[in-house]
């Protein structure tokens, strides 16, 4: 099984800062099967990056994703009130087929 | 747009089978070549990949589940459904429904809103 892990756990910034939050895997993953999510309270998760890179229908362009092998980072650049929530990375591959990390919670600092 | 929708009983004893619907709507479920998934969250916790059904009926299961995991599609209905046998408190979660689309990436892009189940007696 691959394992996500993801840092911080917790990432306290102020609106207009910019945000770095990694996603580092157990196993070199394809970056074809790497995607990440956002999830807000009583939410489902809504789908950001796919491809590690590519970024879903609607999404804005201060949502950017990038990384290969075992290192993959999702960068915010500049946090807009709505963008605090949890991430998750997300891969795709080996048994089980889907694994999610644990989560990086962005709070209000 | 095609929508997403858990349904089911709320509350379910331990040793009983849960039994979760998804309802597609907006969208035949039988066209697209879609992958469709169950995914849960235990409260506060992360996410957990259940398993997934293609419409022909083929399915991939999550091996710490798959003894008790069956996924199954109706598509005169447009739905498709999970059951999960012998619960425990452990099983207590918000349960979604997710749609992953064909192509050579892999990913989930439309979610249902989940739907919690608790295992009590």
């Amino acid at each position: 099984e691959i394992v996500l892990t993801q840092s911080p756990g917790t990432l306290s910034l102020s609106p207009g800062e910019r945000a770095t939050l990694s996603c580092r895997a157990s196993q070199s993953v394809s970056s074809n099967y790497l995607a990440w999510y956002q999830q807000k309270p009583g939410q489902a998760p809504r789908l950001l990056i796919y491809g590690a890179s590519s970024r879903a229908t609607g999404i804005p362009d201060r949502f950017s994703g990038s990384g290969s092998g075992t290192d993959f980072t999702l960068t915010i650049s500049r946090l807009e009130p709505e963008d605090f929530a949890v991430y998750y990375c997300q891969q795709y591959g080996s048994s089980p087929l889907y694994t999610f990390g644990q989560g990086t919670k962005l709070e209000i600092k | 747009q095609v929508q997403l929708q858990e349904s089911g009983p709320g509350l379910v004893k331990p040793s009983q089978t849960l039994s979760l619907t998804c309802t597609v709507s907006g969208g035949s479920i039988s066209s697209g070549y879609y992958y469709w998934n169950w995914i849960r969250q235990p409260a506060g916790k992360g996410l957990e990949w259940i398993g997934r059904i293609y419409t022909s009926g083929s399915t991939d299961y999550n091996p710490s589940l798959k003894s008790r995991v069956t996924i199954s599609v109706d598509t005169s209905k447009n739905q498709f459904s999970l059951k999960l046998s012998s619960v425990t408190a452990a099983d207590t979660a918000v349960y979604y429904c997710a749609r992953e689309p064909p192509g050579y990436h892999y990913y989930m892009d439309v979610w249902g809103k989940g739907t919690t189940v608790t295992v009590s007696s």
